[in-house]
């Protein structure tokens, strides 16, 4: 059972450009959850997903992000315009539909130049 | 979700245990303490967790007070591959819902 899977690992994007993140959450899991953390800061939650569905978005800044999970195929979070601030380490996490852990991928590192 | 307090961090002798506090004297009866680690540059791995009984599995234990306002995560015998931030969250198990919201947690370091 293959676990959390996020792609691409590494992005470089120039400023004004758009970053594209994916995530595929574990097999039998239909909740994702995206986390950023900046160079030597915490994680913070940025937005809850499930199917086609976002429950929580609190943590999404207001301009510029968003994030979908269609009915097929990964989910993805959009980073249109990035800016030098925006670089940081991705994370997206699954759990399954019954109260269980968060499962955790291994992050996308955008480094904006 | 209640709000939980951590050393900023500490240090641990390899093969010795290491012994991990967090406060949480706010904690009501339905939430649960979780502990993940995050070792460095990969994601957060899920530890352990409880609501009142003392739990034990393949990687910790962790021992919640009775009152509940507190708990330890033991990792009985240290490695330096345990180096890492530890993270204590106290949160509602929900039906859906299950955001976790991390605080600062333990930088801890595994000495030789």
């Amino acid at each position: 059972n293959a676990g959390v899977m996020q792609n691409p690992r590494h992005l470089v994007r120039r400023r004004g450009q758009e970053a594209r993140l994916r995530c595929s959450p574990m097999k039998g899991h239909s909740h994702v959850y995206w986390y950023r953390q900046l160079p030597e800061e915490g994680l913070k939650f940025m937005v809850y997903l499930q199917k086609e569905n976002i429950i929580d978005e609190s943590g999404m800044p207001k301009e510029r992000f968003s994030a979908e999970f269609p009915k097929e195929g990964p989910s993805i979070l959009r980073i249109q315009q990035v800016v030098r601030g925006d670089s940081a380490a991705y994370f997206c996490a699954s759990s399954p539909e019954l109260p269980g852990e968060l499962f955790f991928g291994e992050g996308s590192r955008l480094t904006v130049l | 979700d209640a709000k939980t307090t951590q050393p900023t961090s500490m240090d641990c002798a390899e093969g010795r245990a290491a012994n991990l506090p967090c406060n949480h004297s706010t904690i009501s009866g339905n939430e649960y303490v979780y502990w993940y680690r995050q070792i460095h540059s990969q994601g957060p791995q899920y530890i352990i967790h409880g609501l009142k009984n003392n739990e034990t599995n393949e990687m910790a234990s962790l021992i919640i007070t009775e009152d509940r306002k507190s708990s330890t995560l033991i990792l009985p015998h240290a490695t330096l591959r345990d180096t890492a931030v530890y993270y204590c969250i106290v949160r509602v198990v929900r039906a859906a819902g299950n955001k976790l919201t991390f605080g600062g947690g333990t930088r801890v370091l595994v000495k030789p």
